[in-house]
């Protein structure tokens, strides 16, 4: 079936810098892949939607200049956490959907974010 | 996209069947539902989903009411790996975006 790897599983590093998750599609192409954030105890929340060759489009309220996205193939998205702070702290999702209709969505195992 | 409920908790005894309610009483004729689950601190997986049909795949069974207002998803006979939060989703057809409510915990015990 299809599968949608992260990476990397989890990350640790100091408030001030910046960090870049990857989300590949491994056995199928996906022209277009979704981020997710999640806070303890919530549910998942789409932050912005990846459109390979194109701009992202992000949801009401996420800051884009924040959240970098960037679709340069169609196997591969990454996101970067820019000046990430403690606050930016959570589990952050993809998931990629091969084909258009009524697919579902593939989902990665997640990449844990803790901003010291 | 139509909105869903869901209750926020169920309990289950190991081996009986796992019952998952949720409501979509404002779904539209071109949407599906689709269900999802969450073990702790992994991304979602997906179970199953349709659009007026009954559905059953090697995971679980989908019980969809004939107003399509609400569905039930069957788990036959429900392990402790089962433990997770479970998502009833619902979304139009060839449209990109997955919205997430606040799904049910299912509990399963020995």
């Amino acid at each position: 079936g299809a599968v949608v790897s992260q990476h990397p599983s989890w990350v640790i590093c100091k408030s001030g810098t910046s960090v870049k998750i990857e989300c590949r599609s491994l056995d199928f192409q996906a022209t277009t892949m979704f981020w997710y954030r999640q806070f303890p105890k919530q549910s998942l929340m789409l932050m912005a939607t990846s459109n390979e060759g194109s701009k992202a489009t992000y949801e009401q309220g996420v800051e884009k200049d924040k959240f970098l996205i960037n679709h340069a193939s169609l196997t591969l998205s990454t996101l970067t956490v820019t000046s990430a702070h403690p606050e930016d702290s959570s589990f952050y999702i993809c998931s990629a959907r091969d084909n258009p209709g009524d697919q579902p969505q593939h989902f990665g195992d997640g990449t844990r974010l803790s901003i010291l | 996209d139509a909105k869903t409920t869901q209750p926020p908790s169920m309990d289950c005894a190991e081996g009986r069947a796992a019952n998952l309610p949720c409501n979509h009483s404002t779904i539209s004729g071109n949407e599906y539902v689709y269900w999802y689950r969450q073990i702790h601190s992994q991304g979602p997986q997906y179970i199953i989903h349709g659009l007026k049909n009954n559905e059953t795949n090697e995971m679980a069974s989908l019980i969809i009411t004939e107003d399509r207002k609400s569905s039930t998803l069957i788990l036959p006979h429900a392990t402790l790996r089962d433990t997770a939060v479970y998502y009833c989703i619902v979304r139009r057809y060839n449209f990109n975006k997955f919205y997430f409510g606040s799904g049910t915990k299912l509990n399963v015990k020995p």
